[in-house]
């Protein structure tokens, strides 16, 4: 299967900062690409996703991009604010399915 | 999201009594999910079911069974907790075809003492 691997686990920047979260994946048929909020006690939200025929999508002040070639795609939030803070997960797709094989999480945390 | 709901909600039981998880969803779709989370590990993909007949095993199933007893309705059980089954569990639901997207339920918080 897939295997996704999510850095850094703990990332903390000065509010109005940017933020990069960085994900690789194994299985290059991967062709699908979410990533999800998740609050404090809250559940996972999709906020924005990618999939393998884009290079870069942008909503806002998030943005993704992916890089095909070496497996890898970015998570990149600008002008960050305090209710940017909470964990961050990517995941990947294989076509075959509808499995999302996601990564270990990023804690974000933005300091006022 | 307040069209998949998880009951209940939070859940204490002792090794080796069987419990019971169930998740509801009134967004029409027909696949679902059951994760778990753990500190440090994301989450991961106990079971999935594409539609009522379809039934299959995730990443670790081990320890767990499912049943989609309707398109709307999709139970997690352990059959005999044990403790390292303690977890943040999350039911979710997605469309068949191209928009793959999945929807969370609130989660289910367990302990096995």
């Amino acid at each position: 299967g897939e295997n996704v691997e999510q850095h850094p686990s703990t990332l903390s920047v000065q509010e109005g900062d940017s933020a990069v979260i960085k994900c690789t994946y194994s299985d290059s048929a991967s062709n699908y690409f979410p990533w999800y909020k998740q609050e404090l006690g809250k559940r996972p939200q999709l906020i924005i996703d990618i999939r393998s025929n884009v290079g870069e999508k942008k909503d806002q002040r998030i943005a993704v991009t992916l890089n095909k070639t070496a497996k890898h795609f970015s998570l990149h939030i600008t002008e960050t604010q305090p209710e940017d803070s909470a964990v961050y997960f990517c995941a990947a797709s294989l076509p075959t399915g509808n499995q999302f094989y996601f990564g270990t999480g990023t804690s974000l945390t933005v300091i006022p | 999201d307040a069209d998949v709901t998880q009951t209940p909600r939070n859940r204490i039981t002792k090794t080796g009594k069987r419990i019971m998880l169930e998740c509801s969803q009134t967004k029409g779709h027909d696949r679902m999910y059951w994760y778990r989370q753990d500190p440090g590990l994301g989450l991961r993909l106990i079971y999935y079911s594409f539609d009522v007949k379809d039934i299959n095993k995730g990443e670790i199933s081990d320890g767990y069974s499912v049943s989609r007893q309707a398109q709307a309705k999709f139970s997690l059980s352990l059959e005999s907790a044990i403790p390292n089954q303690t977890a943040l569990y999350f039911c979710a639901t997605s469309e068949s075809g191209w928009r793959e997207t999945q929807y969370f339920g609130p989660g289910t918080r367990l302990l096995v003492l």
